[in-house]
């Protein structure tokens, strides 16, 4: 089993929907949690980050983390297609842990 | 799936040293691996693009004989960083993408990433 998995997607949605992106982790010593946004071949560009469980709310992006069921999740309100890219979700432990990413498409 | 593991995964070193860092793609060819800088609570900064057999691509503002990249095989990149100061303390993480027909080309892999501190 992978340390972290995210579905790759791709996930197409409609201008204006409300977008769910998730990732489950097995190590329950993971201790922060992030989500990144990549352009094309750019570098994950830092979206959210946090550390405990509960939500996160920083815009249009919500951020939450259930560390007993193992799961996080981000959550984008009011989705542009601007939003269209690569999600990553990555965790620290001892090291970084990155799910796989998941292609996102906000069609006008 | 497809893994990318990275050696060491902690290294500590004097300043002025200089220090290797290998990023290996365990069961696909990587003709391209790129590396990052990771400062906490930061995003990861593209630092250059490897391409095996030829030269690596720096992003501005990278310097190219500080952050010295060697891609010798299809599996293997190396960074190495010269003469080590500790404001080159960071994360390092390098990543890979499958080449067309052993997966998907989209999708970046990443290596668990490797912490320098430098004294």
């Amino acid at each position: 089993q992978k340390e972290v998995e995210q579905d790759p997607g791709p996930l197409s949605v409609p201008e204006g929907a409300i977008v769910s992106l998730n990732c489950t982790y097995s190590n329950s010593a993971f201790q922060y949690f992030m989500w990144y946004r990549q352009y094309s071949r750019k570098g994950p560009e830092l979206l959210m980050y946090t550390y405990s469980s509960g939500n996160k709310e920083d815009g249009r992006f919500t951020a939450q983390v259930d560390k007993s069921s193992k799961y996080i999740s981000l959550f984008i309100r009011d989705s542009q297609p601007s939003d269209s890219a690569t999600y990553l979700c990555a965790m620290i432990g001892n090291q970084f842990y990155f799910g796989t990413g998941t292609s996102l498409t906000v069609i006008p | 799936g497809a893994v990318v593991s990275q050696h060491p995964s902690w290294v500590i070193c004097k300043s002025g040293t200089s220090v290797k860092i290998e990023c290996r793609s365990l069961d696909f060819q990587a003709t391209t691996m790129f590396w990052y800088r990771q400062f906490p609570k930061q995003s990861l900064m593209l630092m250059a693009t490897s391409n095996e057999g030829s030269k690596a691509t720096y992003e501005q503002g990278v310097e190219k004989d500080k952050f010295l990249i060697n891609h010798a095989s299809l599996t293997l990149s190396t960074l190495t960083v010269t003469s080590a100061h500790p404001e080159d303390s960071s994360f390092y993480i390098c990543s890979a993408s499958p080449p067309p027909g052993q997966g998907n080309t989209d999708t970046q892999y990443f290596g668990p990433g490797t912490r320098l501190t430098v004294l």
